[in-house]
């Protein structure tokens, strides 16, 4: 079974920290992806990448940014973590081409608190 | 840009009962749309649909696709509680990327 794994379930940061949300999948994929969740507005894209080195922005990127140094791992950073920023953070990945047939494989989740 | 709305945006039923959950999108280049669940943790994947008027069944759960009138819904018959959690519908497009609706919450009274 593909697995992917994010690196905290709950997290509790200070308004204006740096913050980095760590994602690793084990199933060799090429597209990995960073959602974040909040009530009434469902699953909202922020970055996604197709390969190592590579990023795109989503719809909503600003004051986030993405490292894929590897190709197995993709991290959320949060420059200078803001209250709006208090949500839950899915991350996902999915082999490139026409997906196998169930979409994409999600994490658990991170549900980040900004104080 | 892609757009998926779903509706009701919550529900509440009795075990036993059914439900009907909707999806429309609008989309520039179709991939396939697909259903998921989430209880409290990742969503899990129910079902992905790519054709018009082929019913896709798993158990009490089905769901269908309309192409012509862009439009998707799940069935659930004989709900029961563990049948309790948001039900996603995402529609994938030619760019690889997902977009969600904002969900149903169904909740499911004993």
């Amino acid at each position: 079974d593909v697995k992917v794994t994010q690196s905290s379930r709950y997290l509790v940061k200070r308004t204006g920290e740096k913050v980095f949300l760590e994602c690793v999948q084990d199933m060799d994929h090429e597209n990995m992806f960073w959602y974040r969740q909040d009530p009434g507005l469902g699953l909202r894209l922020i970055y996604f990448s197709y390969d190592v080195k590579m990023k795109e922005k989503g719809d909503i990127p600003e004051g986030y940014s993405v490292s894929r140094e590897k190709k197995e791992r993709f991290s959320l950073i949060l420059e200078s973590a803001s209250t709006n920023q208090t949500s839950m953070y899915l991350c996902a990945s999915s082999p490139p081409g026409r997906p196998l047939n169930y979409g994409y494989t999600f994490g658990s989740g991170t549900r980040l608190t900004v104080v | 840009e892609d757009k998926v709305v779903q509706s009701p945006l919550s529900l509440v039923v009795h075990e036993g009962d059914t439900v009907t959950l909707n999806c429309s999108y609008e989309v520039t280049n179709f991939r396939s749309l697909l259903w998921y669940k989430q209880e409290k943790k990742a969503p899990t994947f129910l079902f992905m649909l790519t054709s018009s008027g082929i019913e896709k069944k798993s158990g009490r759960l089905s769901s269908i696709l309309d192409k012509k009138e862009l439009f998707s819904i799940l069935n659930i018959t004989a709900t029961q509680t563990g049948d309790s959690a948001i039900y996603l519908c995402a529609l994938l497009g030619g760019n690889e990327k997902l977009t969600f609706g904002t969900g149903t919450r169904l909740t499911i009274i004993p």
